[in-house]
């Protein structure tokens, strides 16, 4: 079965810090897809990421990366020089392509990113 | 282009009375969900739908009817609700339904059954 552990339920931390939000899950597919989301205060879910289980090559967008290591299970999300704007509830989900495709995501129950000034 | 929209945005209900919340998209996203989250629970699969006339079931279909009668509209029925309905509820869309596919999700429906 699948599941998805955020194991850190609220971070905390000043402006300009480095953050980084653990995601570790589990499934028996070896062909699979992990996403992250962003809920900001307003509600909305917005996408951030999507990586397939073939492509374990890290990536960077701006002050955001991510690092899929599928020896441990996981795919981090670091935010470099952290902001106020990313005061968030970050989610990470799975997909199994043999579970008929996105529509099927499987959540962790996500992170609360505090960015103080 | 509206994306994917839900209404209402808020509703309290009695216990026992029904209601449907309404999801459409103008994506022309053949694949439809709709989701709950709960506090500390993440986001939880109700019910989703391949297409047109066809529709399974998540992880808590329970208390919840869908039926897809156009590729538009996915709308998700409360029969007779309860307390633990109480959520915030998320549809959402994508092109194919594929896992490479990107899911859209609607602002949500809160939702509170007193």
């Amino acid at each position: 079965a699948q599941k998805v552990t955020q194991a850190q339920t609220e971070i905390s931390v000043v402006e300009k810090e480095d953050v980084t939000l653990d995601c570790v899950y589990e499934t028996r597919d070896t062909t699979y897809y992990l996403f992250w989301y962003k809920q900001p205060p307003s509600g909305e879910l917005v996408f951030l990421i999507r990586r397939n289980s073939f492509d374990e090559q890290n990536e960077i967008s701006g002050r955001y990366s991510w690092n899929f290591q599928k020896s441990t299970s996981s795919f981090n999300f670091t935010i470099t020089a952290s902001q106020v704007v990313d005061s968030a509830v970050y989610f990470c989900a799975l997909s199994e392509a043999g579970q008929g495709g996105s529509e099927k995501l499987v959540f962790g129950k996500g992170t609360k990113l505090t960015v103080n000034p | 282009n509206a994306g994917v929209t839900q209404t209402p945005k808020f509703q309290v209900l009695k216990t026992g009375q029904s209601m449907t919340l309404q999801c459409a998209q103008d994506m022309n996203h053949e694949y439809m969900s709709w989701y709950r989250q709960d506090p500390g629970m993440g986001l939880r699969l109700i019910h989703y739908s391949v297409g047109a006339g066809i529709t399974d079931q998540g992880e808590v279909p329970n208390g919840y009817n869908v039926s897809r009668s156009t590729t538009e509209d996915f709308p998700l029925r409360l029969l007779s609700a309860a307390p633990s309905q109480t959520s915030v509820y998320f549809c959402a869309s994508s092109y194919s339904g594929g896992p490479t596919d990107t899911q859209y999700f609607g602002p949500g429906t809160r939702l509170t059954v007193l």
